[in-house]
């Protein structure tokens, strides 16, 4: 079975704090998506990426940014976070672009 | 618009099957049907998808019409467990660009009861 992790369940920071949120695959996946899940806007893609060092922009990119040195693992950077920065983050792979997409157990993010 | 109509909440009784339905009127030819399920505070889970036959693997059934307008996904002795919001969405598999974003809408919320 794929496996994703995700390096915390729950995070609390505070506004203007650098924020690391690590997700990493076992199965060798390709592609590895972050998204953040709100009550009412569903799920939204904030980056992809296809390969190790390649990232794409989803929906709603401002804010953060993301790392994939590795392709096992690809993280999701908020530069300097935000009180509507607080969400539940999700971190998914897929073994092709299109194909299934396996999640995380998600980190709930509350930014004081 | 959204591209696939399902009830906001459902019952079932423990043990016995769980049958979900999904409209998907608009669907195009070679469009999958997915279905996720995402329990309480978890991230969401994949269950099945098929493009035009029936499928079956060790979580669900997913029943397709011969018009692809519409499908079931069937679990077979519902379990508390199985207690969940459930998701049925259509989209290009295995395309590139353009198909890899997951949209879900606001699902079922099934509810399994003792």
């Amino acid at each position: 079975d794929v496996k994703v992790t995700q390096s915390s369940r729950y995070l609390v920071k505070r506004t203007g704090e650098k924020v690391f949120l690590e997700c990493v695959q076992d199965m060798d996946h390709e592609n590895m998506f972050w998204y953040r899940q709100d009550p009412g806007l569903g799920l939204r893609l904030i980056y992809f990426s296809y390969d190790v060092k390649m990232k794409e922009k989803g929906d709603i990119p401002e804010g953060y940014s993301v790392s994939r040195e590795k392709k096992e693992r690809f993280s999701l950077i908020l530069e300097s976070a935000s009180t509507n920065q607080t969400s539940m983050y999700l971190c998914a792979s897929s073994l092709r672009l299109g194909s299934q997409q396996f999640f995380g157990p998600g980190t709930r993010l509350t930014v004081l | 618009d959204a591209k696939t109509t399902q009830p906001p909440s459902m019952d079932c009784a423990e043990g016995r099957a769980a049958n979900l339905p999904c409209n998907h009127s608009t669907i195009s030819g070679n469009e999958y049907v997915y279905w996720y399920r995402q329990i309480h505070s978890q991230g969401p889970q994949y269950i099945i998808h098929g493009l035009k036959n029936n499928e079956t693997n060790e979580m669900a059934s997913l029943i397709i019409t011969e018009d692809r307008k519409s499908s079931t996904l069937i679990l077979p002795h519902a379990t508390l467990r199985d207690t969940a919001v459930y998701y049925c969405i259509v989209r290009v598999a295995n395309s590139g660009a353009g198909s890899y974003q997951l949209t879900f809408g606001k699902g079922t919320k099934l509810s399994v009861i003792p």
